[in-house]
């Protein structure tokens, strides 16, 4: 049981070139998120997905576009890099509260080890 | 909208002494109020967490109290470690159950 796991763990790229970082959870957990984290900004949420086939917005989507074909990934893509997106990535994933017969999201957000991007 | 306020950004303290960091949140509808920890070049992880349904909650040396009038939580760690050392992070769910916003971090020092 591996949990949240993100790839690549670090990568530069230079301005205008694009990318694709990878989360995979085995958890079967149904929601997904992705945050970055930039000093004293905390963790700001970029995406996030309900399920398997859905995304949407979070507080700073631009520049950023994601997807959900299979409910185990959650991939977020950057097609043109801007120094601006040079941060720490941050993949999570969070369970329904069972038993409760409601699609209600569970409570702890699990979180991957980070991914290091730096954008020259 | 969304905003989760924490104060303050940075905390200094004796070994021993007790650590208090806030947090304020706009959406009254507000239900879960979970609190992590980020050891450097490490990943967030949650330390304790507490439902609108209580006013505190306490797991060993670490407390949640909640105040849902004036809409702000706060966390409290007594007779505090150097391994207790870390950015703290408040969250709160935003205009959706299924998100959490996060507070911008408290980056606590304890001094031997």
């Amino acid at each position: 049981n591996a949990g949240v796991t993100q790839t690549p763990k670090f990568r530069v790229l230079k301005t205008g070139q694009s990318m694709t970082l990878l989360c995979a959870q085995d958890m079967n957990h149904e929601y997904m998120y992705w945050y970055r984290q930039d000093p004293g900004m905390g963790l700001r949420l970029i995406h996030y997905s309900v399920g398997e086939g859905t995304t949407a917005k979070g507080e700073v989507p631009d520049g950023y576009n994601v997807s959900r074909l299979k409910k185990q990934n959650f991939l977020l893509g950057l097609e043109s890099a801007a120094p601006s997106q040079t941060s720490v990535y941050f993949c999570a994933s969070r369970g329904p509260v069972t038993g409760l017969g409601a699609k209600t999201p569970g409570n702890t957000i699990y979180f991957g080890e980070g991914s290091w991007l730096t954008v020259v | 909208g969304e905003n989760v306020e924490q104060h303050p950004s940075t905390l200094s303290v004796q070994e021993g002494d007790s650590a208090v960091i806030k947090c304020t949140y706009s959406d009254s509808a507000s239900n879960y109020f979970p609190w992590y920890k980020q050891e450097l070049g490490k990943r967030p992880q949650l330390i304790i967490d507490i439902r609108s349904n209580v006013g505190e909650k306490k797991d060993q040396r670490i407390a949640v109290t909640l105040n849902k009038t004036a809409k702000h939580f706060s966390l409290h760690i007594t007779e505090t470690q150097p391994e207790d050392s870390a950015v703290y992070f408040c969250a709160a769910p935003g205009d959706s159950s299924y998100k959490l916003i996060f507070g911008s971090g408290t980056r606590l020092l304890v001094r031997p």
